[in-house]
């Protein structure tokens, strides 16, 4: 069975600063992972995907994540963060063959102060 | 109108009424899923249909009624609802249910209180 475990309820940063969103997986076979983020009164955006190809995988919005299979983490980072992005995150897996149902995490509210 | 739209937007209802939700795809999009979001829980799929036939259902009450008309519609019938199905209400569409990785686009939602 696939699951995802999002570290952190909530983060919190200044305006400027890096983001570092952490998601820890488990899969019994080879995963696709996604991250999804959710702004208030919106639905949900991909911002990014990985499919088995490079490992670290370039986002919207200038996201991006590292896929390490040996730490089984797929963690969300920016290097400066800007007042849009504070909204909530959902890390998310599904299988990398067959039918795919997504499983998602429990998500990341991420603050940004000025 | 592009993407996934949802109507409505909110919705309060009473245990006893029925009510429908509506979803709309303008992606040309084969398959369609209805999603629960409840407060600090992670999303839930409740039902799939791909190509107009309902293919998943993960285990929800019949009080939820699903119908898909056709590849572009999606609705979910509400009867003698109980307050702990309040939640927002997540419709998506992806280009079909098939094998491989799977990018599913979201609708706004419907905020759904049952009284």
């Amino acid at each position: 069975a696939q699951s995802v475990t999002q570290l952190d309820s909530h983060v919190s940063v200044s305006e400027g600063t890096p983001v570092l969103l952490r998601c820890n997986y488990s899969s019994s076979y080879s995963p696709s992972l996604f991250w999804y983020v959710q702004h208030p009164n919106k639905g949900l955006q991909l911002l990014l995907k990985y499919t088995s190809a490079a490992t670290l995988v370039k986002g919207i919005n200038g996201f991006e994540a590292e896929f390490k299979k040996s730490e089984t983490s797929f963690h969300l980072t920016k290097p400066s963060a800007h007042m849009s992005d504070a909204a909530e995150y959902f890390c998310v897996v599904s299988k990398g063959t067959g039918f795919q149902k997504l499983v998602f995490g429990t998500g990341t509210r991420l603050l940004v102060s000025p | 109108e592009t993407g996934v739209t949802q109507t409505p937007r909110h919705l309060v209802m009473g245990m006893t009424n029925k009510k429908s939700l509506k979803c709309e795809q303008h992606l040309g999009h084969n398959a369609m899923y209805w999603y629960k979001q409840s407060a600090k829980k992670p999303l839930e799929l409740m039902f799939v249909y791909n190509f107009k036939e309902q293919t998943e259902n993960n285990s929800v009450p019949s009080r939820f009624s699903p119908e898909c008309p056709n590849s572009s519609h999606l609705f979910l019938h509400l009867h003698t609802l109980q307050p702990e199905d309040s939640a927002l209400y997540l419709c998506a569409s992806s280009p079909e249910w098939r094998e491989g990785p799977n990018e599913q686009f979201f609708g706004p939602g419907t905020r759904l209180t049952v009284l």
